[in-house]
């Protein structure tokens, strides 16, 4: 079992709606999550990082955890065209390491 | 502000051939500091991280080493290319204390022939 699971997508929305991604992770210790952003050709960038269960809102974008189940999720509010990118899911592993998923390509049409 | 660099951007290397990729942070004391490689289309996965001067961790037993010879500086090298090293080398910084999220610098494509 992999320890970070994303659907590789490609996710495709039609811009103006809500891209929800999602992420499951197999480490019941992990106490702090991450969503990052890449652009095609890019490193990526840091969007959010969520510590305690529930929601947490950032301009368009929310990430929801739910520790008990395992899993955190990213919804963006609005999807605009610049908004298609790779997403990818993180979470703090042993030490001062990151354990990060595969990654969801996202895809918002005109 | 913090800054991170990272150069080559881009290098092209026949596969043999020694490999020096160099990452500096600026604005921060004491950072964390990661290489990752991402192959094309894949996740990112970490080489080596260090919390300090001398101090390198592996990860993946492989032809690359890491060196950290002052604060702010990591040096990805290699003795002898494989075809297999080419990807995406990206280096990363944390907080030395704090939190964990680690913020990416722009990378080094490397392509090996």
């Amino acid at each position: 079992q992999k320890e970070v699971e994303q659907n590789s997508g490609p996710l495709s929305v039609p811009e103006g709606a809500i891209a929800s991604l999602n992420c499951t992770y197999s480490d019941r210790g992990s106490q702090s999550f991450f969503w990052y952003r890449q652009y095609s050709g890019k490193s990526p960038e840091l969007i959010m990082f969520i510590y305690s269960n529930g929601d947490k809102e950032d301009g368009r974008f929310t990430a929801q955890l739910n520790k008990a189940s395992q899993y955190v999720s990213l919804l963006i509010r609005d999807s605009q065209p610049s908004d298609s990118a790779t997403y990818l899911c993180a979470f703090k592993a042993a030490g001062n390491k990151l354990t990060f998923g595969g990654g969801t390509r996202v895809l918002v049409k005109p | 502000s913090q800054t991170i660099h990272q150069w080559p951007a881009t290098l092209v290397q026949p596969v043999g051939s020694p490999l020096s990729l160099e990452c500096t942070v600026e604005g921060t004391s004491n950072p964390n500091l990661y290489w990752y490689r991402q192959a094309a289309g894949r996740g990112l996965q970490l080489l080596f991280y260090s919390v300090g001067i001398g101090q390198i961790s592996s990860e993946v037993p492989q032809n690359l080493s890491a060196s950290r010879p002052q604060d702010r500086q990591f040096i990805l090298s290699s003795k002898k290319l494989l075809l297999s090293d080419s990807g995406f080398y990206l280096c990363a910084w944390s907080a030395g204390t704090g939190g964990y999220e680690q913020y990416f610098g722009p990378g080094t494509r490397l392509t090996v022939t």
